[in-house]
């Protein structure tokens, strides 16, 4: 099965801190990916990477950066966190699975930003 | 992507087969039929998808009508953890573009 991973579960920051999300997949998938849920919102893509050091901005990228310094790990860094940035970070790996090709999902993060 | 149409909420059974439906009247001959589910609080689960012919897993069933234009996603032995909002999405299956999800069916399943 693939496995995609974050670091954590839950995180409670304070307003300008530095946060970094991390997230690993086990399946050698090129491409991975790092959306926002919110309520009435739905998913939100800031970041995409296709390949290791490559990255491409998403549709809200903004007080966000990433790094993709290994094939099996995307991070995702909040310069200085605020407040509106409290939301479930969820990260994705598109690949196949059984010859079947789709996206697939880690199991989020909480931040509560303070 | 096509836009999908879902009813907003149903109830099952426990131990009963979910049909869940979803419309996509206006999906193109490359896109797939996708399901996911999302548990309260959990990342989105991919459960199955497919082109034109009925797939199975070990997970569900999912049924496409012979003009592509509706399907149904079944769980044929409905759990309690099976409650969760079940998505249904059309895409291209090599796209590597973000994902998007409607507002999906909030399925409650009852003991």
């Amino acid at each position: 099965d693939v496995k995609v991973t974050q670091s954590s579960r839950y995180l409670v920051k304070r307003t300008g801190e530095k946060v970094f999300l991390e997230c690993v997949q086990d399946m050698d998938h090129e491409n991975m990916f790092w959306y926002r849920q919110d309520p009435g919102l739905g998913l939100r893509l800031i970041y995409f990477s296709y390949d290791v050091k490559m990255k491409e901005k998403g549709d809200i990228p903004e007080g966000y950066s990433v790094s993709r310094e290994k094939k099996e790990r995307f991070s995702l860094i909040l310069e200085s966190a605020s407040t509106n940035q409290t939301s479930m970070y969820l990260c994705a790996s598109r690949g196949a699975d059984r010859g079947r090709e789709t996206q697939y999902f880690g199991p989020g993060t909480r931040l509560l930003v303070l | 992507d096509a836009k999908t149409t879902q009813p907003p909420s149903m109830d099952c059974a426990e131990g009963r087969a979910a049909n869940l439906p979803c419309n996509h009247s206006t999906i193109s001959g490359n896109e797939y039929v996708y399901w996911y589910r999302q548990i309260h609080s959990q990342g989105p689960q991919y459960i199955i998808h497919g082109l034109k012919n009925n797939e199975t897993n070990e997970m569900a069933s999912l049924i496409i009508t012979e003009d592509r234009k509706s399907s149904t996603l079944i769980l044929p032995h409905a759990t309690l953890r099976d409650t969760a909002v079940y998505y249904c999405i059309v895409r291209v299956e090599s796209s590597y573009d973000k994902v998007i999800f409607g507002p999906g069916t909030s399925l409650s399943v009852i003991p």
